[in-house]
């Protein structure tokens, strides 16, 4: 069973940093690209970041670019999002998704994890 | 402001047959797959459709997704109770050095 288990998300400041990690576990995690994907309280479904499963290849939202950087250990099956420079709008549920193939450009998500709650407040 | 546009509500009586719209340009569905994904209240979203048409295991074939152009659609048969949630077409787009954009999102009620 493919699981997907996200953590680190909290209270912030703006200006502030966080960490996110999502453990996979149920598949062959190395074989995959991974996303990050986002969802402001109230709103709709922002993309965040891609990385393939392959070559390490990353894409990211302009909103975030230059802020945010996706990574993974294929040895640990973890997917994270450092993220820097947190704003007020970075405020929301981040959610780790796996993707159906293992390149960037992405055939769809078919495994979500629950989600971490991001707060950028004073 | 998202590349995708949908309508922001749809509804339907049970055994009713509904369609969600999905209005793109060519750097997205003109040029790529779409696929659709279903947000019930509280929960993550789930993949419903992927390659436009394709159906993961496991969705019922109430669902059902076609592509035209620059469009796709989502069409729900058969409308259930359980089917009250939030609708999203998706794609990779080629432009701003590539990116995956979700639609606006559609509600989905059912009367």
């Amino acid at each position: 069973e493919v699981q997907l288990l996200e953590s680190g998300g909290g209270l912030v400041q703006p200006g502030g940093s966080l960490r996110l990690s999502c453990a996979a576990s149920g598949f062959a995690f190395s074989s995959y690209a991974m996303n990050w994907v986002r969802q402001a309280p109230g709103k709709g479904l922002e993309w965040v970041s891609i990385i393939s499963g392959s070559d390490g290849s990353t894409y990211y939202a302009d909103s975030v670019k230059g802020r945010f950087t996706i990574s993974r250990d294929n040895s640990r099956n973890t997917l994270f999002l450092q993220m820097n420079s947190l704003r007020a709008e970075d405020t929301a549920t981040y959610h780790c998704a796996k993707d159906i193939g293992s390149t960037v450009e992405t055939l769809g998500f078919d495994y979500w994890g629950q989600g971490t709650l991001v707060n950028v407040s004073p | 402001q998202s590349v995708l546009t949908q309508p922001p509500s749809a509804s339907g009586t049970p055994g009713q047959r509904v369609t969600i719209s999905c209005s793109g340009s060519s750097s997205n569905i003109g040029s790529k797959t779409v696929n659709w994904y279903q947000q019930l209240p509280g929960t993550a979203p789930k993949l419903l459709i992927y390659r436009n048409d394709q159906r993961p295991s496991g969705v019922p074939d109430r669902f059902s997704g076609s592509k035209s152009g620059t469009s796709a659609s989502l069409a729900i048969s058969g409308l259930q109770s359980e089917d009250e949630a939030d609708y999203y077409c998706a794609a990779w787009d080629d432009s701003l050095n590539g990116r995956y954009v979700f639609g606006t999102g559609t509600k989905v009620t059912v009367l």
